[in-house]
């Protein structure tokens, strides 16, 4: 059974300040990873997927990479903003269109 | 980008009654959309998969006789909790996927969430 982790659970950082958000997942056999943001009480906003066979995918002030190999993908917020404070979640595609979540990293970034 | 339009986003009712979330794919069509469970600092539970035309394929431990689910047309998908009680109060997300693209798979698009309060 796929299980989906994210380290850390909260993260409070200064505004400006880069960042790292970690994601590992113990099936490597994954069609694509992606990255969600979630704002309080609202639904989902995709942010990055990476397919299986790619390393990594950048927007903007974001770039996740993948290992699938080892199971481990990093989420990095260049530049922080308070306005990027929310829950970020990732998720790994498996067989029959099955996303498995992590419980997310929720981020604060003070002005 | 592609649009899902979740509704109604907020509903409080009695303890039995029926209630039914719609999931609109609004400007592509949706092969497969999907339903999913988010208790309060908890993740999203994938409860169902629903493919146009077809019966929804249920996740372990999901009840259909409870959760109904109708995916009858290519953007719109509803899902209905039967004589719901106090411990269905959760918030119902619903996604929906574009067909995809070869060996690509594409992103499931997610609506912004029903949050249902049974009292």
């Amino acid at each position: 059974k796929q299980e989906v982790t994210q380290i850390p659970a909260a993260l409070s950082v200064p505004e400006g300040e880069n960042l790292v958000l970690n994601c590992s997942f113990t099936d490597s056999a994954i069609y694509n990873l992606q990255w969600f943001r979630q704002d309080p009480g609202k639904g989902l906003t995709s942010l990055l997927l990476i397919q299986s066979s790619q390393r990594e995918q950048t927007s903007g002030r974001l770039n996740a990479s993948l290992d699938k190999s080892s199971g481990r993908s990093t989420l990095y917020i260049a530049a922080s903003q308070p306005g990027d404070s929310a829950t970020y979640l990732c998720a790994v595609e498996t067989s029959g269109s099955r996303l498995t979540f992590g419980e997310g990293t929720q981020l604060t970034v003070n002005p | 980008g592609a649009v899902v339009s979740q509704h109604p986003s907020w509903v409080i009712c009695k303890s039995g009654t029926s209630v039914k979330i719609e999931c609109r794919s609004l400007d592509f069509q949706a092969t497969t959309m999907f339903w999913y469970r988010q208790f309060p600092k908890q993740s999203l539970m994938l409860m169902a998969t629903s493919n146009e035309g077809s019966k929804a394929t249920y996740e372990q431990g999901v009840e259909k006789d409870k959760f109904l689910i109708n995916h009858a047309s290519l953007t719109l998908s509803t899902l209905t909790v039967t004589s719901a009680h106090p411990e269905d109060s959760s918030f119902y997300i619903c996604s929906a996927r574009l067909q995809p693209r070869g060996q690509v798979s594409q992103p499931q698009h997610f609506g912004d969430g029903t949050r249902l309060s049974i009292l």
